[in-house]
């Protein structure tokens, strides 16, 4: 059964950067997509952008100026990247995977993030 | 982007009882449509993909159907653990887009 466990800061000051990393386990990165999704009460769920195992990217257009997502597969991680943060970037980020065209299958647990000063 | 719309917003039902929720996609999808429920606190767990296929571990009770713009989830007899909410996404296109879910609450 894999798991996915997000971490990284609860809080994040506006206009800073949110940086958050999801650990893969009992599993490996394989042939598959990573994503990010977040959800917020104003947005609903709402897809960030994924990573395919080879290391290509695809990203929502609302936000694709602002993020990156990378894998690192040595250690079974993904990362994501949300630069230039406001309060609309308030949520709960769960990684899963899935995306292109692919279910999401698995998710972490999720993490709240708040934007605030 | 293609628009997913989801019916009720929220439906009372008394354990036991069957249960129908609906998902309109802005475009046609084929049978590219998953369903997913959400507890408070907890991840969406996938329930149904390909319109009409369970996930691993999914109960019978729960059986999806539609394509193209229309789509149902039926729950043949609710159980206390079914009140949650759910959720239909489209994968048919190469941004995947959620309804904004149908709330299934005690009567």
């Amino acid at each position: 059964q894999v798991q996915l466990q997000e971490s990284g800061p609860g809080l994040v000051k506006p206009s800073e950067t949110l940086s958050l990393t999801c650990t893969v386990s009992s599993g490996s990165i394989g042939t598959y997509y990573w994503s990010w999704i977040r959800q917020s009460p104003g947005k609903g769920l709402e897809w960030i952008g994924y990573v395919y195992y080879s290391g290509s990217t695809d990203y929502n257009p609302s936000l694709k100026s602002r993020v990156t997502i990378a894998l690192a597969t040595s250690k079974n991680q993904f990362s994501l990247r949300l630069t230039s943060v406001t309060t609309a970037d308030t949520a709960v980020y769960y990684c899963a995977r899935g995306g292109g065209y692919v279910v999401f299958d698995y998710w972490g647990q999720g993490t709240p993030v708040t934007v605030s000063s | 982007e293609i628009v997913m719309t989801q019916s009720p917003a929220t439906l009372s039902v008394s354990p036991g009882e069957r249960a129908t929720l609906s998902c309109r996609a802005s475009q046609s999808v084929g049978g590219n449509l998953a369903w997913y429920q959400q507890k408070p606190g907890q991840a969406p767990r996938l329930l149904i993909y390909g319109s009409s296929t369970r996930a691993s571990g999914i109960p019978a009770r729960f059986s999806g159907s539609g394509s193209g713009t229309e789509f149902t989830l039926t729950i043949s007899s609710l159980q206390s653990e079914d009140f949650a909410v759910y959720y239909c996404q489209q994968y048919d296109n190469w941004l995947p887009t959620f309804g904004g879910g149908t709330k299934v609450e005690i009567k």
